[in-house]
């Protein structure tokens, strides 16, 4: 069964450092999203994707977040300079319809 | 905004008890409705969904009924299992395709032999 694939499954980083969080979406599909949850809360929606651009971004998603879709397998997450704020687990997820799928995450810690 | 409000765990039941995790939500049209589980580790399965009212969303022994007139979806299942241990999130989509998940805070599910 097609699955959302998330590198790295775990990410230490400095603060201030720059990461890339990296996923392959299922291949058919049109539709990405990452979202994030911060140790023991819900789950937040940081921003989704379409036909090269960002369709909707949250709050969350300030000027340090970027996304891009490098080639045509890949949609990556970069947090130019990490606070420890943003430790938590990324998810990415995919669709083509309403259903959305959800790769594994990324635990990231800033230190 | 749209909203989804979940009922406050953990929640623990013995084996084959029956469950029922509550779900509300606010919202300006008629939305998508979904649960999720999350088992220890890992992350976000889709358990079901229904995408209008009177619908019902069933997978491995859960149901949801989508009830407008009360806006809930609240998750059952008859008999719980040990393995359903895990982390349940109800969320809503609304409009077209494409469109973000609201997620409420989850509820966790402890189930003992």
């Amino acid at each position: 069964e097609p699955e959302v694939t998330q590198t790295p499954s775990h990410q230490v980083t400095q603060m201030g450092q720059e990461v890339i969080l990296r996923c392959v979406p299922i291949s058919n599909h049109l539709y990405f999203y990452w979202y994030r949850q911060i140790l023991g809360q819900k789950v937040e929606f940081l921003v989704s994707f379409y036909n090269n651009e960002i369709s909707e971004k949250s709050e969350i998603f300030d000027d340090q977040f970027s996304v891009e879709r490098p080639d045509g397998s890949n949609f990556t997450l970069k947090i130019r300079s990490t606070k420890l704020e943003d430790s938590a687990m990324y998810f990415c997820a995919s669709s083509t319809t309403t259903l959305q799928y959800f790769g594994a995450g990324t635990r990231l810690s800033v230190l | 905004g749209n909203s989804v409000t979940q009922m406050e765990g953990p929640v623990t039941l013995s084996e084959e008890a029956f469950l029922t995790i509550n779900c509300t939500y606010t919202a300006t049209g008629y939305p998508s409705l979904f649960w999720y589980v999350q088992y220890p580790g890992e992350g976000l399965q889709l358990l079901l969904k229904a995408t209008k009212a009177d619908d019902k969303g069933s997978n491995k022994g859960f149901e949801a009924t989508y009830r407008k007139e009360t806006t809930s979806f609240h998750l059952e299942k008859g008999s719980v299992q040990v393995s359903d241990s895990a982390v349940y999130f109800c969320a809503l989509s609304e409009g077209e395709y494409g469109n973000k998940l609201v997620f409420g805070a989850g509820t966790i599910l402890r189930v003992k032999s």
